[in-house]
């Protein structure tokens, strides 16, 4: 099973701040990568699909980067509906898993 | 629209069983791929099942295996997962998923969930 390890668990930055969140992959997963913002009480929305293509409606700050084992999601300046928690997810084998979220909150 | 609707959670005891349903609309569900996930209270995501298009290949998490059972109906647009010897480690949300695939040398994401169904194991 390959395990994702997202970083930091938590995050604290002021709106208009840049955000840069880390997932480190324990092999590789070639760009088989997602990222999800998942908003309390809400079902996730996938954000990047591919390590760096940005889905249907996502906005321009949200870059995604990476390939193989190391992957990284950038806000570029913060919004304050950006504060949820994200999520990286591999499909390069099975079993699907995901890492355990990285929290960004309102500093 | 394209929407997915999640029915049939609810509160069961341990060792009882539980079919979920999920409806979808506004595109071709029979092209698509679909997942189950779940989210246990305060916790992360956790992939349960998956299913292809023509419920050829199927694939389920260790910790679900042999006890939950995944289907599709492509006529009525709907998914299933038939949960069985239900434990108190599956109370969680379950949400059912769209997967995009993987498409040439792309992998799509999981692009439309559902709002989720809540299944309680408790006596």
């Amino acid at each position: 099973e390959i395990v994702l390890t997202q970083s930091p668990a938590t995050l604290s930055l002021s709106p208009g701040e840049r955000a840069t969140l880390s997932c480190r992959a324990s092999q590789s997963v070639s760009s088989y990568l997602a990222w999800y913002q998942q908003k309390p009480g809400q079902a996730p929305r996938l954000l990047i699909y591919d390590a760096s293509n940005r889905a249907t409606g996502i906005p321009a700050r949200f870059s995604g980067s990476g390939s193989g084992t190391d992957f990284t999601l950038t806000i570029s300046s913060l919004e304050p509906e950006d504060f949820a928690v994200y999520y990286c997810q591999q499909r390069s084998s099975w079993p699907l898993t995901f890492g355990q979220g990285t929290r960004l909150e309102i500093k | 629209e394209v929407q997915l609707v999640e029915s049939g959670g609810g509160l069961v005891q341990p060792g009882g069983s539980l079919r979920l349903s999920c409806a979808a609309s506004g595109f071709t569900f029979s092209s698509y791929s679909m997942n189950w996930v779940r989210q246990a209270p305060g916790k992360g995501l956790e992939w349960v099942s998956y299913i292809s298009s023509g419920s050829s290949t199927i694939y389920y998490a260790d910790s679900v295996k042999g006890r939950f059972t995944i289907s599709r109906d492509n006529a009525k647009n709907s998914l299933y997962l038939q949960m069985n010897s239900l434990r108190a480690e599956d109370t969680a949300v379950y949400y059912c998923a769209r997967d995009g695939g993987i498409k040439g040398y792309y992998y799509y994401g999981m692009d439309v969930w559902g709002q989720g169904t809540t299944v309680t194991v408790s006596s």
